[in-house]
């Protein structure tokens, strides 16, 4: 089945640090990948649609300079939180479309201290 | 503009027995898909089951059916012999199928499932 990875699955930072967070499809090529975010007991809120060779596509209210999306290949998605302050805690999935079906990545949990 | 109403925050369910989850959808969209996703507590998002507007028979997967009623605009999840692994989130989902639409999954608030021994 269509598999997609996710590193680091935890990662906690300093605040005022940069984290970096992969997005890869193991077994299928994903022409568009999805980055969500997840406060707890709430639903995926979707931050940005990234589109391989292309630049990504914002939703309203969520900083392009602040969430720095990279989809070099057809394999992977790159979401870099820069400068991170203790609100960008969260949980963060992504996830790769082929056809008509999503995949998602198991989450990677992130703390700012 | 659409918009995915999951209006059980929480569901109890006793071990073997069926469970409805309510999902109501609006869309504008002469096209498009139903999704169901479940996510336990290790946060991995898993999907269950799919619908698309125009098939002609409701969907199933194993214990996993979805009750798609058109004209309601619903698409219930309709889990039958429930297990205790199946207590985690569910969240109901829909995204356009128009060629050249936004295809981005819009989801439901989610419902929390219990499965009771």
């Amino acid at each position: 089945g269509a598999v997609v990875s996710q590193h680091p699955s935890r990662v906690i930072c300093k605040s005022g640090t940069s984290v970096k967070i992969e997005c890869r499809s193991l077994d299928f090529q994903a022409t568009t990948m999805f980055w969500y975010r997840q406060f707890p007991k709430q639903s995926l809120m979707l931050m940005a649609t990234s589109n391989e060779g292309s630049k990504a596509t914002y939703e309203q209210g969520v900083e392009k300079d602040k969430f720095l999306i990279n989809h070099a290949s057809l394999t992977l998605s790159t979401l870099t939180v820069t400068s991170a302050h203790p609100e960008d805690s969260s949980f963060y999935i992504c996830s790769a479309q082929t056809g008509n079906e999503q995949y998602f990545g198991p989450g990677t949990r992130l703390t700012v201290t | 503009a659409q918009k995915i109403t999951q209006t059980q925050p929480g569901m109890f369910v006793q071990e073997k027995e069926a469970v409805t989850l309510d999902c109501t959808y609006d869309t504008s969209d002469p096209s498009y898909g139903l999704f169901w996703y479940k996510q336990p507590s290790s946060g991995e998002m898993i999907f269950l089951i799919y619908q698309g507007s125009y098939d002609q028979q409701n969907a199933t997967e194993g214990r996993y059916s979805l009750n798609f009623q058109k004209a309601r605009k619903s698409a219930n999840l309709v889990i039958s012999a429930s297990q205790l692994g199946d207590s985690a989130m569910y969240f109901c989902a829909t995204r356009s199928l128009v060629s050249g639409g936004y295809n981005k999954l819009i989801f439901g608030a989610g419902t929390r499932l219990a499965v009771h021994p």
